[in-house]
């Protein structure tokens, strides 16, 4: 298996511009999370899913996040608009049924909000 | 809910054995103490888990106190490839979907 895959990379924008990050998580994993990771505040879980449908989001910051998993094998991550304080690293993580189980994360996508 | 608490840093020299302790006074009678290690530009990267007493692998050992309000990451014979943040994760056993990453300890192995 690959492991986990985000896309893109690299993303640098605009304030006020969409972005959207994409994770395709391990196959046969149930489970995924979002992460944000920065220097001020390491690394938070924003929001987890299982079996598809979004458990917990309390983590997301505000509405301008949102994130939805359409099916077992893509989720999206989704700040509108961006501001520059949503700079950070944004990491995708799966696990094979809960949290108790190990997470396999992605290499991230680091975005940079100008 | 049960949040864990690390030295935000160590120094160790190669060869040398390292343990990092990590707190979780609140800790739930389900949850689980699972540590991860996180290089620069990567996700992080399990470790170790466990329940109680003692687990070892082919990379660390993880030690658990019987009242399990912490837990102990044993790295034997460090090298400089070891040079990470670690972070200690707990299960929340109230919200059991939702857990935390500790602060995270940078240990720099020095030559």
């Amino acid at each position: 298996d690959a492991g986990v895959i985000q896309s893109p990379r690299h993303e640098v924008t605009e304030m006020g511009q969409e972005v959207t990050l994409r994770c395709k998580p391990i196959s046969g994993h149930n489970s995924l999370f979002w992460y944000r990771q920065t220097m001020m505040r390491g690394l938070e879980l924003l929001i987890y899913f299982n079996n598809n449908v979004p458990i917990d989001d309390s983590g997301m910051p505000e509405d301008r996040f949102s994130a939805k998993m359409p099916n077992a094998s893509f989720s999206t991550l989704k700040i509108q608009p961006s501001e520059p304080r949503d700079s950070a690293v944004y990491f995708c993580a799966s696990s094979f049924r809960t949290n108790t189980d190990t997470q396999y994360f992605g290499p991230g996508t680091r975005l940079t909000v100008l | 809910l049960a949040k864990t608490t690390q030295p935000i840093s160590m120094d160790s020299y190669e060869g040398q054995e390292v343990n990092i302790t990590c707190s979780h006074n609140n800790i739930a009678t389900n949850d689980y103490i699972t540590w991860y290690q996180q290089f620069p530009s990567q996700g992080p990267r399990f470790i170790i888990q466990g329940y109680k007493t003692k687990v070892t692998n082919e990379v660390a050992s993880l030690f658990i106190p019987a009242d399990r309000k912490s837990s102990t990451l044993s790295l034997p014979r460090v090298s400089l490839s070891d040079t990470a943040v670690y972070y200690c994760l707990v299960g929340d056993g109230v919200k059991f979907n939702k857990f935390y990453f500790g602060s995270g300890t940078k240990l720099n192995v020095k030559p």
